[in-house]
């Protein structure tokens, strides 16, 4: 499979807790986003990279989240201190700059639960 | 803000076409249309997207307004697996070759019934 994969795909913490996503996007994309998407809303979007740099977060995104994409190929996503409010789904998509209107993809997503 | 709206709900018959609704009424002329669905508790998988011709692949066939300011996503045969919240979106081009992030709606629930 050459889709944009996600790991975990489920995880239940306590509060308090920290929790780190992994994201691993189609080889030869170089854009990479992060969603978030709570129930019954639209995903929202919090940050994105391009290669390894961080060009754009959403002031979703606080000081508990923080990203990373160290070698432009996989991101992390890590959350500090987890809340019940942190309860989500976390998407990760990738695409390719400069390709069809750079088309984003998407994977299946990190269930997060918080206790 | 989402610049589409959409129809909260719709149902389809299986084996008919469904067609879902989109308004964009304030679309400009580098902004292109898209469409999404998600599945439950999968992410969302892409279908489609257009700027001002109508398109056709594998999935579906989106229809444009001549003025653009309103599209129709038609999946020919629906069938239960089609099941699924679409997304109607619209793109900016912020620079040559590099658009904005997506911006999702609530959607449109479509039930394919048996």
């Amino acid at each position: 499979d050459t889709g944009v994969s996600q790991d975990p795909r489920h995880k239940i913490t306590k509060r308090g807790q920290n929790v780190t996503f992994r994201c691993d996007p189609i080889s030869e994309h170089n854009r990479l986003y992060w969603y978030r998407q709570t129930l019954g809303q639209g995903p929202e979007f919090l940050t994105y990279f391009q290669n390894e740099a961080q060009l754009e977060k959403s002031r979703l995104l606080s000081d508990r989240f923080s990203a990373e994409r160290p070698k432009g190929s996989f991101s992390t996503l890590e959350i500090q201190r987890t809340e019940q409010g942190d309860s989500a789904m976390y998407l990760c998509a990738s695409s390719l700059l400069g390709g069809r209107q750079e088309t984003q993809y998407f994977g299946p997503g990190t269930r997060l639960l918080v206790l | 803000d989402a610049k589409t709206t959409q129809p909260p709900s719709m149902d389809c018959a299986e084996g008919r076409a469904a067609n879902l609704p989109c308004n964009h009424s304030t679309i400009s002329g580098n902004e292109y249309v898209y469409w999404y669905r998600q599945i439950h508790s999968q992410g969302p998988q892409y279908i489609i997207h257009g700027l001002k011709n109508n398109e056709t692949n594998e999935m579906a066939s989106l229809i444009i307004t001549e003025d653009r300011k309103s599209s129709t996503l038609i999946l020919p045969h629906a069938t239960l697996r089609d099941t699924a919240v679409y997304y109607c979106i619209v793109r900016s081009e912020i620079l040559k070759t590099s658009y904005d992030k997506v911006i999702f709606g609530p959607g449109t629930s479509l039930s394919v019934i048996p």
